[in-house]
This record gives structure tokens, C-alpha cells and sequence, in this order.
């Protein structure tokens, strides 16, 4: 019954390789993020789609490509990984009203070797 | 272009006494804002949010504060818990710009 669930947990891969992330919510929220943990722990907000509708797209490598077969849905797709992808990436949504926040996954942590 | 900081990468508080938290922000533009609470392995979890509109949201053991002239706000924790131990994240909603947050470990 997890309310934002980000599989897989860890992802280890290789250079060049592509990879994807997918996230699914159940909370029946119209809006949904992908958010990139850094180095240095700033969390930085990297897509959002509200309905399917791609709505923020911040300055993100185009070798990153959201995608939302529907609302409740919205994976991340990495091609041509490369060592600076390594990074903890947590999918999150939101409804509406400011005063519930945003629940977030509890994180994908992937490492490229 | 940190728009949010939280100067105190951490702070230790013995069990039953106050936590004080705090966020500093650029942007005046900011009119809500949200504290997040984490635990390691797992995502930020939504904690209290507070409008421009008041200086002070209360809920439960957690108050925040509001100072818009000086753009800071702060997070208050009384009585403070062991199972407060977590990383505390300021952020505004709108595109969720966290600061690095602020680790917490309340000791016995």
C-alpha cells in the first residue's frame, strides 16, 4: 500500500548503457516530479508532468526523458549513462492544495561504473 | 543559485529539549513554504508548511516561524525525540528547491 513507489531501489550499470526508473503513485494526485539527489545533497527538481503533460523541465541533459503513460505514472529513461548520472533520484507527487506538500518515493540509488 | 540555505549542516539536541532549525531564503517572490523531514534510505517525508499570510503554523510538537522581512524561517521542536533524528529540509512548493538540509540527533 506504499503511496509513491520508485522500483528499482539500487541500480548499478555500466557506462553507455540505457537504463530506466519507474514510479508509480496511488494516491490519486494529478501532479508528478522526478527530483536528483546530488553530491553535495541539494535535491534539484528535474521534470514535472500534471496530467501527463509535461509542465517543468528544468536544465537536464536530453539524455533523460520523462515519460507518463498516465497519471499515475511517470518513469524516468537514461541513455548513454555516464559516471556524473551516479546520483540518488526520487520520484514525488502532489494534488492541488500547498498545504499537503509532496510525498515522495523513498529513492532510486543508482551508481554507473 | 542557492535560493534557500540552511547554514547548520547539523545540530544536537538532548532528548526533551527544544529544537531550532533554520532556513534562510533569497527570493521574496517565496510565499509558502514547506518543511520536509528524512530518514536515511528513504524519501523526505511532508512535516508543516506555513504561508506568508502568518508568522507561526503550530502542529503538535513542531511550530514554525516566519520572519518575511528578514527571509527566515525557523522550525521549533519541543519536546525534542529520539525518533527526530532525520535530515530536515526547507524548501518553497513551487519548484521545490531544497536547501541541504539541517541533521538533527536528539540523544538520550
Amino acid at each position: 500500500d506504499t503511496a509513491v513507489s520508485q522500483t528499482p531501489k539500487y541500480l548499478v550499470t555500466q557506462m553507455g548503457n540505457d537504463k530506466s526508473i519507474k514510479c508509480e503513485q496511488n494516491l490519486g494526485h494529478d501532479t508528478m516530479y522526478w527530483y536528483k539527489q546530488d553530491s553535495k545533497k541539494f535535491l534539484k527538481i528535474m521534470f514535472s508532468y500534471n496530467n501527463k503533460e509535461l509542465i517543468i523541465n528544468e536544465t537536464v541533459p536530453n539524455r533523460f526523458s520523462p515519460k507518463s503513460p498516465d497519471k499515475a505514472h511517470l518513469n524516468l529513461h537514461i541513455n548513454s549513462l555516464e559516471l556524473g548520472d551516479s546520483a540518488v533520484y526520487f520520484c514525488a507527487s502532489s494534488q492541488g492544495s500547498r498545504d499537503y506538500g509532496y510525498t515522495f518515493g523513498s529513492g532510486t540509488r543508482l551508481t554507473v561504473v | 543559485d542557492q535560493q534557500v540555505k540552511q547554514n547548520s549542516p547539523s545540530l544536537s539536541v538532548q532528548e526533551g529539549r527544544i529544537s531550532i532549525l533554520n532556513c534562510d531564503y533569497t527570493n521574496s517572490m517565496f510565499d509558502y513554504f514547506l518543511w520536509y523531514k528524512k530518514y536515511p534510505a528513504e524519501g523526505p517525508t511532508f512535516l508543516i508548511s506555513i504561508s506568508s499570510i502568518k508568522d507561526k503554523n503550530e502542529d503538535g510538537r513542531f511550530t514554525v516561524f516566519l520572519n518575511k522581512s528578514a527571509k527566515h524561517l525557523s522550525l521549533h521542536i519541543v519536546p525534542s525525540q529520539p525518533g527526530d533524528s532525520a535530515v530536515y529540509f526547507c524548501a518553497p512548493p513551487d519548484k521545490l528547491i531544497f536547501g541541504t538540509g539541517t541533521r538533527l540527533q536528539v540523544f538520550p
